[in-house]
C-alpha cells in the first residue's frame, strides 16, 4: 500500500507557464483534496472532490483547475503560473467525509519565478 | 464560517518537560476537531480527533487533547516530550464534505 503519492516532488516554473500536479491514492477513498501550505498560514483548501467525476471549490480556488476522471487520481492544474502560487501543495484523501482521518501525500514544492 | 486559531507560533521546550499547544476555534455548527503533526519535509499525519463524547481525547505518541466547549478550546498536551516530538503541529476544524480549516501551525522545538 503506497497510500497517497504526489508527482512531482519539486518543480520550478517561470511566470506564465502551465503544469499539472498528480495525486494518486490506492485506498479506494471517495473524497480527495488539494491544499496549499504557506509559512504562517497553515494549510488552505484549494479544491476538493467527493467522488469520481466531481469537483468543487475550496477556500482559495483562483488560478487553479482540477479534474477527477478516475477515482484514484486527482489532478491540480495551473494554467498560467504566477509567483503568488509559489507554495507547497498537499493532496489528501479520506473514506467518508468529515469524521474520517485524512491521509496526506508527501507534498510538491513549487517555485514560480 | 469556522475559524481556527493557534495561539503560539513557536514553542521551545526542554526534553522530558510537559508541553501544551493552544488552539481556539469558532463555529456555529457541529464541532469536529483534529490535531495533525508534520515532521520536516513530510506530509501531515493525524495525532487525534474529537468527534463527540468524552472531552478528553487520547492520541498517538502519548499526546492528548481536551475539548472545552465553554472556552471554545482544544489544547494539545503531552506530559513529557522527546527530541523526536520536534515538528510542526496543526489544529484543524472539520466541516461538510470533510473540508478542513487549519490553524496557522505551532512549531514545537524540543531541546536536549
Amino acid at each position: 500500500n503506497a497510500g497517497v503519492t504526489q508527482t512531482p516532488k519539486f518543480r520550478v516554473l517561470k511566470t506564465g507557464q502551465s503544469m499539472t500536479l498528480l495525486c494518486a491514492q490506492d485506498m479506494n477513498h471517495e473524497y480527495m483534496y488539494w491544499y496549499r501550505q504557506d509559512p504562517g498560514m497553515g494549510l488552505r483548501l484549494i479544491h476538493y472532490s467527493v467522488g469520481e467525476g466531481t469537483t468543487a471549490k475550496g477556500e482559495v480556488p483562483d488560478g487553479y483547475n482540477v479534474s477527477r476522471l478516475k477515482k484514484q487520481n486527482f489532478l491540480l492544474g495551473l494554467e498560467s503560473a504566477a509567483p503568488s502560487q509559489t507554495s507547497v501543495y498537499f493532496c489528501a484523501s479520506t473514506t467518508d467525509g468529515v469524521t474520517d482521518t485524512q491521509y496526506f501525500g508527501p507534498g510538491t514544492r513549487l517555485t514560480v519565478l | 464560517a469556522q475559524s481556527v486559531t493557534q495561539l503560539d507560533s513557536q514553542v521551545p521546550v526542554f526534553e522530558e518537560a510537559p508541553v501544551e499547544l493552544r488552539c481556539n476555534y469558532s463555529s456555529s455548527v457541529s464541532v469536529y476537531l483534529f490535531w495533525y503533526v508534520q515532521y520536516p519535509n513530510q506530509g501531515l499525519q493525524l495525532l487525534l480527533k474529537y468527534l463527540s463524547g468524552s472531552t478528553l481525547v487520547k492520541g498517538i505518541n502519548g499526546f492528548e487533547a481536551e475539548f472545552n466547549k465553554s472556552q471554545t478550546s482544544f489544547h494539545l498536551r503531552k506530559p513529557s516530550v522527546h527530541i523526536s516530538d520536534t515538528a510542526e503541529y496543526f489544529c484543524a476544524g472539520g466541516t461538510s464534505y470533510g473540508k478542513l480549516t487549519f490553524g496557522q501551525g505551532t512549531i514545537l522545538t524540543v531541546h536536549p
